[in-house]
């Protein structure tokens, strides 16, 4: 079936770095997402992307649709405490409402 | 306040004793949809609605039932559980079908099957 590659797995990084994860697939999506999951909780929608090539920022967060539909890279600059958590991708199968999602990518900020 | 509400918020039952775990939201939205998490694995779309009595398979929706007679309810049913459903569970809904990829997620449901 259809998969998203998530990477890194995790990651260990210092307060006021910045970070870089990404997504790729085999499939062409037309819509890509990043969510953002805290302990204890549902995941939060951070950045919703539907054209390729499409660059958006919501914050400190910016996030890419890669322009041959396969692969999407998430941004965070200048991190801070609270931005630990697991970073999801996912996409949207082309023809129907269902999702998929990639594996996560926990981070860890160090102040 | 909008919410997403999930019931029961843990449970630990045994394999084959049919149980339901239920979703609701106050959103008045159209879509909904069921997930669980595992370790390594990510979440995983198990079964979704784009509106009442409209519902279609996920990815893993073996071993699972749902049902949608109303817009606010979407239930998850195990009818025979079995230890390979011990999973974090996850129900989400969207305004409609056309902005599903603007879920809300329900605080989730632990579910432990022995």
């Amino acid at each position: 079936g259809q998969q998203l590659n998530q990477s890194p797995q995790s990651m260990f990084i210092q307060e006021g770095e910045d970070v870089s994860m990404n997504c790729t697939s085999s499939s062409i999506f037309n819509t890509w997402l990043w969510y953002k999951q805290d302990p204890g909780e549902g995941p939060v929608l951070l950045i919703a992307l539907y054209k390729a090539g499409e660059l958006t920022s919501n914050g400190r967060l910016t996030a890419q649709f890669g322009i041959t539909r396969k692969d999407s890279f998430l941004n965070i600059s200048a991190s801070i405490p609270s931005d630990v958590g697991i970073y999801f991708c996912a996409a949207r199968t082309s023809g129907t409402y269902k999702y998929i999602f990639g594996t996560g990518t926990r981070l860890k900020v160090l102040a | 306040e909008a919410q997403v509400t999930q019931n029961p918020r843990y449970l630990i039952t045994v394999t084959g004793k049919k149980l339901t775990v239920t979703c609701s939201q106050n959103m008045n939205h159209e879509y909904m949809s069921w997930y669980r998490q595992d370790p390594g694995l990510g979440l995983r779309q198990i079964y979704y609605s784009m509106n009442v009595e409209a519902t279609d398979k996920g990815d893993v929706p073996e071993g699972y039932k749902v049902s949608r007679k109303e817009k606010r309810n979407f239930p998850l049913i195990l009818e025979s559980p079995s230890p390979n459903q011990t999973s974090l569970y996850f129900c989400a809904s969207s305004l409609s079908y056309s902005s599903s990829y603007e879920q809300y997620f329900g605080p989730g449901t632990r579910l432990t099957v022995t």
